[in-house]
């Protein structure tokens, strides 16, 4: 059964630094993998989809990027702002429709 | 496109009643998806649907049930609601794009079952 885990649960960082968030999964055969961002009481923002195929992929100041290897992905955000803040959701598709979440880290960016 | 909509927002349920929550698409997209989301626990699926007419079990598919009659629409059922279904519900869809399938999500039924 596919696991995924997100490190750090909270993050809390000053307005313009750069940061890393990490998502690790315990099985290498996947579809895809997909970052969402998602603001409190709302619904799922999809940010970033990367294809098994695929190392990285790029949207503005975000970059994600894919080592199946070693079944690990990071969520890369430059100069953060107070807009920022939210919680990110990292999903592994391991089969059709099986898409399997980790817990989220709760970003904090602070003016 | 209006996307994924889900109706209601918030609903309120005594333990044993029984209620529909609805999601719909206008993206034409084959996959549709309801997941619960739990403090701490990330979203789990509870049922999905490759197409009109075909639906199968995810990670907690007990207390609910779903059909798929036509590509937009797919309701899920709480056949006798308990405390331990108070959650947040998505329902998502998605389609296939160059090898992937990108999920589209709904913005969320918040249920609560005193």
């Amino acid at each position: 059964k596919q696991e995924v885990t997100q490190i750090p649960a909270a993050l809390s960082v000053p307005e313009g630094e750069n940061l890393v968030l990490n998502c690790s999964f315990t099985d290498s055969a996947i579809y895809n993998l997909q970052w969402f961002r998602q603001d409190p009481g709302k619904g799922l923002t999809s940010l970033l989809l990367i294809q098994s195929s695929q190392r990285e992929q790029t949207s503005g100041r975000l970059n994600a990027s894919l080592d199946k290897s070693s079944g690990r992905s990071t969520l890369y955000i430059a100069a953060s702002q107070p807009g920022d803040s939210a919680t990110y959701l990292c999903a592994v598709l391991s089969r059709l429709n099986d898409m399997r979440f980790g817990a989220g880290t709760r970003l904090t960016v602070k003016p | 496109n209006a996307g994924v909509t889900q109706t209601p927002k918030f609903q309120v349920l005594k333990t044993g009643q029984s209620m529909t929550l609805q999601c719909a698409q206008d993206m034409n997209h084959e996959y549709m998806s309801w997941y619960r989301q739990d403090p701490g626990m990330g979203l789990r699926l509870i049922h999905y649907s490759v197409g009109a007419g075909i639906t199968d079990q995810g990670e907690v598919p007990n207390g609910y049930n779903v059909s798929r009659s036509t590509t937009e629409d797919f309701p899920l059922r709480l056949l006798s609601a308990a405390p331990s279904q108070t959650s947040v519900y998505f329902c998502a869809s998605s389609y296939s794009s160059r090898g992937g399938y990108e999920q589209y999500f709904g913005p969320g039924t918040r249920l609560t079952v005193t």
